[in-house]
């Protein structure tokens, strides 16, 4: 069964400052990658996607993405991080091999944005 | 502005009291999702529907069941709640297809507790 690691809890930025926010997966079949941002008290908005195709994604935002299948990873970055980027974000993988669809979340990083 | 609709955004409920959480969608979407989100835990899935009156059980589906009559209609019920589903409660839809069926659009969220 796939499943998706995102092993930081907590991060706190700068403003202004890069980020990165690791996600690890596993899957045997090549995978869809996702990442999603919730706000508070907000349900889940997509930031991007990658299905196939180039490997550095774009995303709403600012937020990029890129998928390395040698490490099995799909990390999301921003090169300049604003105070409203403060959330907690998601990285998922979808399923591209059964009859159904469903998609498999990591435990997410809540990411801090200091002034 | 398409959106997948949760009609109560907080709940109270007490302990053996059956609880009903809805979901309407106006995307037209053929799939739709309850997922539970707890802190650590990340989101997991509950159950899925789809197609209407039809319905999977996703990776936590004890002491859950779902109605689809409709294909804007999704409910939760939880029979005879317990303190243990605590909890937020996100819906989901998608449409069909191999790539976009990943692409989940998600309600604000239903957020029950259970005294």
């Amino acid at each position: 069964a796939q499943s998706v690691t995102q092993p930081d809890i907590h991060i706190t930025v700068s403003e202004g400052a890069s980020l990165e926010l690791r996600c690890n997966y596993s899957y045997g079949a090549t995978p869809y990658l996702f990442w999603y941002v919730q706000s508070p008290g907000q349900g889940l908005q997509l930031l991007l996607k990658y299905f196939s195709g180039d490997t550095l994604v774009q995303g709403i935002k600012g937020f990029e993405a890129e998928f390395k299948r040698s490490q099995s990873s799909f990390n999301l970055r921003k090169p300049s991080v604003h105070w409203s980027d403060a959330a907690e974000y998601f990285c998922a993988v979808g399923e591209t091999n059964t009859g159904f669809q469903k998609l498999v979340f990591g435990t997410g990083t809540r990411l801090l944005v200091s002034p | 502005d398409v959106k997948v609709t949760q009609s109560s955004r907080y709940l109270v409920k007490r302990t053996g009291e059956k609880v009903f959480l809805e979901c309407v969608q106006d995307m037209d979407h053929e799939n739709m999702f309850w997922y539970r989100q707890d802190p650590g835990l990340g989101l997991r899935l509950i159950y899925f529907s789809y197609d209407v009156k039809m319905k999977e059980k996703g990776d936590i589906p004890e002491g859950y069941s779902v109605s689809r009559e409709k294909k804007e209609r999704f409910s939760l019920i939880l029979e005879s709640a317990s303190t243990n589903q605590t909890s937020m409660y996100l819906c989901a839809s998608s449409p069909i297809g191999q790539a976009g069926a990943n692409v989940l659009t998600f309600g604000a969220g239903s957020r029950l507790t259970v005294l």
